[in-house]
């Protein structure tokens, strides 16, 4: 079964380094998001990317935070100077995006775990 | 305001028994979906209900939608010890999901 891939599992960083979180999504969807759990929270959306550019972000997704789509498969969440609340989990998701209500039913990744120290 | 709360926040059953998740919502909305999430694992989508839909069975699963109190529950029959899991509904506008707290399900063999 098609599944999204994310690099790294864990990561470990120094505050104030940046940081790249790779995803590869399901190679026919569309609709590409990131979400992140801080331990023992819910989920949160922090942004959706359509068509080569960000179609809804939430206010979690400041200046620090940006994505790209830099080839056909990867898709990137990068933070620029991470923060200590940064830590959390951060999910990859995708949706074909089409065909009525199940455009919308997300496929995650196992996610990669942000340490900032 | 919060949008999809769980209750009970922690479940704890013997296999076997049903399990019964609540999720309430605030706002308006166009479906509501539940996933499963293991620990330190992805989310896993269950089961997605529209908003015109009552009820809604898949294999041991049953979810029920309430809109008039914006509320829905996802049923767990004959549970086992595979399914200790955490249990997220999610309500959708447009192509954000907002999750609730989550229920932690625990079945005991």
């Amino acid at each position: 079964e098609p599944e999204v891939t994310q690099t790294p599992s864990h990561q470990v960083t120094q505050m104030g380094q940046e940081v790249i979180l790779r995803c590869v999504p399901i190679s026919n969807h569309l609709y590409f998001y990131w979400y992140r759990q801080i331990l023992g929270q819910k989920v949160e959306f922090l942004v959706s990317f359509y068509n080569n550019e960000i179609s809804e972000k939430s206010e979690i997704f400041d200046d620090q935070f940006s994505v790209e789509r830099p080839d056909g498969s990867n898709f990137t969440l990068k933070i620029r100077s991470t923060k200590l609340e940064d830590s959390a989990m951060y999910f990859c998701a995708s949706t074909l995006g089409t065909g009525g209500a199940g455009a919308n039913v997300l496929t995650f990744g196992a996610g990669s775990r942000l340490t900032v120290l | 305001s919060q949008q999809g709360e769980e209750d009970p926040q922690a479940l704890s059953i013997q296999e076997g028994e049903n399990a019964t998740m609540n999720c309430s919502y605030k706002t308006s909305i166009n479906n509501l979906q539940w996933y499963r999430q293991n620990s330190g694992r992805g989310l896993v989508h269950l089961i997605l209900i529209r908003s015109n839909e009552r009820e809604k069975h898949s294999g041991r699963l049953r979810v029920t939608l309430d809109t008039s109190k914006k509320s829905s529950s996802l049923l767990i029959t004959a549970s086992r010890a595979a399914d200790t899991a955490s249990y997220f509904c999610a309500t959708d506008k447009g192509r954000r999901l907002t999750f609730g707290e989550g229920t932690q399900l625990t079945v005991n063999p």
